[in-house]
């Protein structure tokens, strides 16, 4: 069965740390994960996307590694802002039926405290 | 670009009552789906329509919900009768044709069934 685990469920960090977001994923076939962060009333927002041959990819302070092997991402977080307290989703694409459909993660909920 | 517009923004209604949730896709834009999101199971695929055909139904709960495309600009969602178990926030998301990585997301409209 298709799945996506994302861990921790919530996390709580203080402004200016670093944090790291991980995504297990159990999907096939695999045609590219993402990062969407959700800000509360708000639909997501797509962070990052990366496919089966990249390992990193960085956007601004958020950068996701993807290692295919393994299947496993993450999402770290540089200097964390008040601004970054949201759900982070991890979004993982498997071209399935003769169209590319969306697995989702149940999110991490982080909050930054000042 | 306005993105995708949906509304109501938010609605509650009584049990028993027809709910229709609207949605304007990204101008250009050929595919459209429909998500539900609740807090047990996150961000679940109801309908995918590409070129205004419903391609994928699959994750419609059941008979009481249908959605319509009858045009590149607009689809609706409906929900009759509506239940409790309903209540959930409910998303729009477009795509360009060719970019399988650019699905924008609406802000959803949050439905609670009383």
């Amino acid at each position: 069965k298709n799945q996506v685990e994302q861990s921790p469920q919530s996390l709580i960090i203080l402004e200016g740390k670093n944090c790291t977001l991980q995504c297990n994923y159990t999907v096939s076939p695999f045609s590219n994960l993402r990062w969407y962060k959700q800000d509360t009333g708000r639909g997501p927002v797509s962070l990052t996307i990366m496919t089966f041959s990249e390992n990193t990819k960085s956007n601004g302070r958020y950068t996701a590694t993807l290692d295919a092997d393994t299947k496993q991402s993450s999402l770290h977080i540089t200097a964390s802002q008040l601004s970054d307290s949201a759900s982070y989703i991890c979004v993982v694409t498997s071209f399935s039926g003769g169209y590319n459909k969306l697995i989702f993660g149940a999110g991490t909920r982080l909050a930054v405290h000042p | 670009d306005a993105g995708v517009i949906q509304s109501p923004r938010h609605e509650v209604t009584e049990m028993g009552q027809e709910v229709t949730l609207r949605c304007k896709p990204i101008s250009g834009h050929n595919s459209l789906f429909w998500y539900r999101q609740t807090m047990m199971r996150g961000l679940e695929l109801l309908i995918y329509f590409n070129n205004n055909v419903p391609i994928d139904d699959s994750g419609m709960p059941e008979d009481r919900f249908s959605a319509k495309m009858p045009n590149a600009s607009f689809s609706t969602l409906k929900i009759q009768p509506s239940e409790p178990r309903d209540s959930a926030v409910y998303f729009c998301a477009s795509r360009g044709q060719g970019d399988i990585y650019g699905y924008t997301f609406g802000s959803g409209t949050r439905l609670t069934v009383v």
